[in-house]
């Protein structure tokens, strides 16, 4: 998995309570990216990461927040669980922007009651 | 708004005999088209990526094709192998910001002995 850790990798939580999951990289790239995986669904962008401390929306940003204080971390925090949160998140990273190749991370389950 | 439509959802096949996989995408500025790979309860690996000159890309028994005019792809496994099963996402990338990725919902592969 290039370089990419992810925790924790399974998580049950309650609707209300917030989590925060770690993604944690070792190549030193530039781009950090978080997205959701649902059956029927592509992969969706949450939000991203062009460097430290800069961030930007995906598509399906509603409910999360992101943070970036050092390159080889990006945390995603669901400041209030919902059900609908229930997913399986992807850590991603690239040297460069969306046209370069991004490397993914094991992914985190996540379950809300 | 950007799509990827992949085809078809599910496939089951015998060991040894060979597949192909379709994608079909409305993505513009089309950049490039990556294949990607997705084992059960993993992250997604790259398999091949092409951009708009190019039509064919190899890697082992896995060939991708790119029609940039009618504006589809498709992967072609050969001899395939137990290990083949996964899901097989096609992804998309238009120029311009790291958010451009746009991804299909995969074709799930089984191969069976």
């Amino acid at each position: 998995d290039a370089g990419i850790t992810q925790s924790p990798r399974h998580k049950v939580t309650e609707t209300g309570t917030p989590v925060t999951l770690r993604c944690h990289q070792t190549e030193n790239h530039r781009y950090m990216y978080w997205y959701r995986q649902d059956p029927g669904h592509g992969l969706r962008l949450i939000h991203y990461s062009y460097g430290v401390k800069d961030t930007d929306k995906g598509e399906v940003s509603d409910g999360y927040s992101v943070s970036r204080s050092k390159t080889e971390d990006f945390l995603l925090t669901l400041e209030s669980a919902t059900s609908s949160q229930t997913s399986v998140y992807f850590c991603a990273i690239s040297n460069s922007g969306g046209e370069d190749t991004q490397y993914f991370g094991p992914g985190t389950r996540l379950t809300v009651l | 708004k950007n799509q990827v439509e992949q085809s078809p959802q599910s496939l089951i096949i015998l060991e040894g005999k060979n597949c192909t996989l379709q994608c079909n995408y409305t993505v513009s500025p089309f950049s490039n088209l990556r294949w990607y790979k997705q084992d059960t309860g993993r992250g997604p690996v790259s398999l091949t990526i092409m951009t708009f000159s190019e039509n064919t890309k190899s890697n082992g028994r896995y060939t991708a094709t790119l029609d940039a005019d009618t504006k589809q792809s498709s992967l072609h496994i050969t001899a395939s192998q137990l290990s083949d099963s996964a899901s097989y996402i096609c992804v998309v990338s238009a120029r311009g910001s790291a958010r451009q990725l746009t991804f299909g919902s995969g074709t799930q592969l089984t191969v069976l002995p």
